[in-house]
């Protein structure tokens, strides 16, 4: 096991096109969380599964993001009608218990 | 928004010197993490901190888990050029459930000097 893979590693976007990312978590973790992280700050939750479950929902998260884990291994995080502001690191994490465990991210960029 | 308070925001040292860096929290934390990050990859985790008055070390780090529960510091000795990057602290308030995420500071970023 290779540890948490994202893909894309870098996406640049249109404004107003929708983008969806891609997490696969280890394999024996059954948590899985998605982060932003923008420039010069650390990374901010977004959501949390516990297996398919999504547990947990930030106010970050408008109405344009949605993510799913369809069979608890693993997600995707879709960004609607994408915004400059959504320009950011899109990091996801997985955990068994309190080891969290980082990605490399999805760096999106909107022009 | 954020409740964890890193400062300064910028570190610079000379090779071979120690350096310590701290944080703290308005809010109790029952876990404490430090995460090391490197240009365009995810954070790495350092150390975990799960008790108050905790002290662990690796390598040659050490952190220490505050008795408050508001504050960590993390030590780094002998510094080498490859501790460049940037260094987060994360709370925890509760690994069990809807809990579980993780609160983040700004993060310090360590230069150093050769």
């Amino acid at each position: 096991d290779t540890g948490v893979s994202q893909d894309p590693r870098h996406k640049i976007t249109k404004r107003g096109q929708n983008v969806t990312f891609r997490c696969d978590p280890i394999s024996e973790h059954n948590r899985l969380y998605w982060y932003r992280q923008t420039l010069g700050q650390g990374p901010e939750f977004l959501t949390y599964f516990q297996n398919e479950a999504q547990l947990e929902k930030s106010r970050l998260l408008s109405d344009r993001f949605s993510a799913e884990r369809p069979k608890g291994s693993f997600s995707t995080l879709e960004i609607q009608r994408t915004e400059q502001g959504d320009s950011a690191m899109y990091l996801c994490a997985s955990s068994l218990h309190y080891g969290y465990t980082f990605g490399s991210g999805t760096r999106l960029t909107v022009v | 928004g954020q409740q964890l308070n890193q400062s300064p925001q910028s570190m610079f040292i000379q090779e071979g010197e120690d350096v310590s860096m701290n944080c703290t929290s308005s809010s109790i934390f029952n876990t404490w993490l430090w995460y090391k990050q490197d240009p365009g990859e995810g954070p790495v985790l350092l150390i975990a901190l799960y008790k108050a008055g905790e002290l662990t070390s690796n390598g040659r780090l050490t952190a220490q888990f505050g008795i408050t529960r508001k504050d960590s510091f993390l030590n780094i000795s002998a510094s080498i050029p490859s501790d460049v990057g940037i260094y987060f602290c994360a709370g925890l308030s509760d690994g069990s459930g809807a809990n579980s995420k993780l609160t983040f500071g700004k993060g310090i970023t360590l230069s150093v000097r050769p």
